[in-house]
This record gives structure tokens, C-alpha cells and sequence, in this order.
């Protein structure tokens, strides 16, 4: 039974310190998703990746965030540095996007599977 | 105005009961419409997709209303297991997530 996996599970940290989170997508799969939820926002979409290329992330602050897929089996989001507002669950997905001939529009995509997600806890 | 929008809830029903949920999206050009279910503290995990002519799985019911811009949700003859925050999920390519409505039923 595919998963997604996700590292660590949980994580405290103190404010102003590095936070990476790791992500392994199905394999197979060819799109990643990096979403963060609160009880306040809901789930947020903060960035994805199609081919391990980003394709958005403009849900992203830029200036502590960043998104990188070195390859096909590990995506990873990075906080530095940590602020408390940053506390939240942080999901990745992975999904297939395939072309759908003839389907105006383009592209079209698949069921989209969540890991199990990151509990952050910044102090 | 949010590209997508649900029903607040919270929904509390007494067992056995129907309930529908709908959720409204902005973008007309959306292609795909998914309900997704998620327990607390758990990650959402896909219910069901939504199909342009309405598509059934047991007590769940789905429609698209492509016209009016809303998908919606039925369930009948809730159980308690049903209780959980159903969230729908709007895309082109990007996912774009309602905020959920939270369903708890009652015995």
C-alpha cells in the first residue's frame, strides 16, 4: 500500500532556528504539494512541483521559505528562520498529472495523496 | 471573494439523519471537484471525486453544478463515524481547498 511519508512527525523548536521537513512521494507520482493548515487558515497550498520543477509558490513567504526537490523520492520545505507564527501542521501531497487527449485546457490530475503530515511548534 | 467557499457548520445531526454540505468556486475554468474527509489530527484523505453527472458511493451522493458554480455533498443515514471536517477541493491544476465543515453526529 503507497504512501507518503513524511519527517519528522513532530517538531519543536525555538524561534530563530533552521526547521527542514521531508517529504517522500509515491513513487511514480510526478507532482508534489507542500500545504500548511491552522485552525485559523484552513489548509493552504504554499507551493507544488510537477517533474520535480516548481510550478508555483507563490503561497510561499519567500523570504524565510523555501521548497526544493533534489530528486524524484524526497521533497523537502525549509523555515529559517522560525517564527512562532509559523506553528502549524504542514502536509505534503503527491499526485500524477497526466495529458488528457483531445481535453481543452490541457493537463488534467489525479487522486492527490496526503502524508500524515509535520506538527510544528515554534516557541 | 475566496475561490472556494463552503458552508460554515458546524453540522450536528442525530444518527440516521441526511445531511448536504455544498461549496461554491469562482473559477469557472475549475476541471476537477473532489471531497476529501479529514479526522482530527489526522492528514484529509479522499472521499470521492465529483463527476459532471453526479456520481453515488454507498450513503455518500455527489453532483456538480456547473452553471451555479457548487459541488455538493449528501449523506444519508449518517453513523457516528461519519463525524469528521469534510473539506471540497476546486482545481485547474493547483488544489484550492474549501475550509471545511465540520460534521459531528450524534447518537
Amino acid at each position: 500500500d503507497a504512501r507518503v511519508t513524511q519527517t519528522p512527525r513532530h517538531k519543536v523548536t525555538e524561534m530563530g532556528q533552521e526547521v527542514t521537513m521531508r517529504c517522500q512521494p509515491i513513487l511514480g507520482h510526478n507532482t508534489v504539494f507542500w500545504y500548511r493548515q491552522t485552525m485559523m487558515q484552513g489548509l493552504e497550498l504554499l507551493a507544488y512541483f510537477r517533474n520535480r520543477a516548481p510550478l508555483d509558490d507563490s503561497g510561499m513567504p519567500k523570504d524565510r521559505f523555501s521548497a526544493e526537490m533534489p530528486d524524484a523520492t524526497l521533497a523537502t520545505l525549509k523555515i529559517q528562520p522560525s517564527e512562532p507564527r509559523d506553528s502549524a501542521v504542514y502536509f505534503c501531497a503527491s499526485g500524477l498529472v497526466t495529458l488528457t487527449p483531445g481535453l481543452a485546457g490541457g493537463p488534467s490530475t489525479d487522486t492527490q495523496y496526503f502524508g500524515p503530515g509535520t506538527r510544528l511548534t515554534v516557541l | 471573494r475566496k475561490e472556494v467557499e463552503q458552508d460554515p457548520g458546524p453540522f450536528n445531526v442525530p444518527e440516521g439523519a441526511t445531511v448536504a454540505f455544498n461549496c461554491t468556486y469562482s473559477n469557472s475554468a475549475s476541471q476537477s471537484f473532489f471531497w476529501y474527509r479529514q479526522d482530527c489530527r489526522k492528514e484529509p484523505k479522499l472521499l470521492m471525486s465529483v463527476y459532471s453527472s453526479g456520481n453515488e458511493d454507498g450513503r455518500f451522493t455527489a453532483q456538480l453544478n456547473r452553471a451555479s458554480q457548487y459541488i455538493s455533498l449528501l449523506i444519508r443515514d449518517s453513523k457516528l463515524s461519519d463525524s469528521a471536517t469534510y473539506l471540497c477541493v476546486v482545481n485547474s491544476l493547483e488544489r484550492r481547498f474549501g475550509a471545511g465543515t465540520r460534521l459531528t453526529v450524534k447518537p
